[in-house]
């Protein structure tokens, strides 16, 4: 069966401060994989999609990057943190360019920016 | 620009009775939805699904309607139950390969026992 693995489970980061989110999947290979950010008193934003090893699609313009190294495994980078940057980010994968199921969900990282 | 609206950001019932929940979309192109269900620090989980050929769907207790004519998308939950008590996110997708789902802001449910 597949399943997925997002850590840390919650994080405390000072402004300026590097971070590096890791995300990986099992059981299942070329997945299509997603960062989501749900900021307080928002939805669920799409920040990047990777479709492909070393393919990633930005949605959002911002001080944050992704990237993808192996087949089952997507990274969400910053060199310096701003305050905005908190929030709970998730890691999702599907199976192919559309799902009928959606996505599945990592379990999320909480990050607060101080 | 909000494609996927979900205005009422709360929602109190009683255990026993219906949760309506209501979704609004504004891209045409869409047709395909999706509902979560997410309790705190946790991922939203897959609850249901409908596609456009279709104005419902039922699974158990849950049922999506939806009026394409309206953009418009509703979660009915019958009974609900304290269980039932989470944030609940809609989602669309066009089907024409844009690997991606557009949520909604989410509504919070809380039933009450």
């Amino acid at each position: 069966s597949q399943t997925i693995h997002q850590w840390p489970a919650t994080l405390v980061q000072p402004v300026g401060s590097p971070l590096s989110l890791e995300c990986t999947v099992e059981g299942t290979s070329n997945p299509n994989l997603y960062w989501y950010r749900q900021a307080a008193g928002r939805g669920l934003q799409l920040l990047f999609y990777s479709v492909g090893i070393g393919q990633i699609s930005s949605e959002v313009p911002q001080n944050l990057s992704a990237s993808r190294p192996q087949d089952r495994q997507f990274i969400l980078s910053s060199k310096k943190l701003l305050l905005s940057d908190s929030g709970f980010y998730l890691c999702a994968w599907s199976t192919g360019p559309h799902s009928v199921y959606g996505y599945t969900f990592g379990s999320g990282t909480r990050l607060t920016v101080v | 620009d909000q494609q996927v609206k979900q205005n009422s950001p709360s929602l109190s019932v009683q255990e026993g009775r219906i949760s309506i929940l209501n979704c609004d979309y504004t891209n045409s192109m869409f047709d395909y939805f999706l509902w979560y269900k997410k309790y705190p620090a946790e991922g939203p989980t897959f609850l249901i699904s409908i596609s456009s050929i279709k104005d419902k769907n039922e699974d158990g207790r849950f049922t999506v309607f939806l009026n394409k004519s309206a953009k418009h998308l509703s979660l009915h939950i019958v009974p609900s139950q304290p269980g039932d008590s989470a944030v609940y996110f809609c989602a669309a997708s066009d089907t024409s390969g844009t690997y991606k789902y557009i949520f909604g802001t989410g509504t919070r449910l809380k039933v009450l026992a």
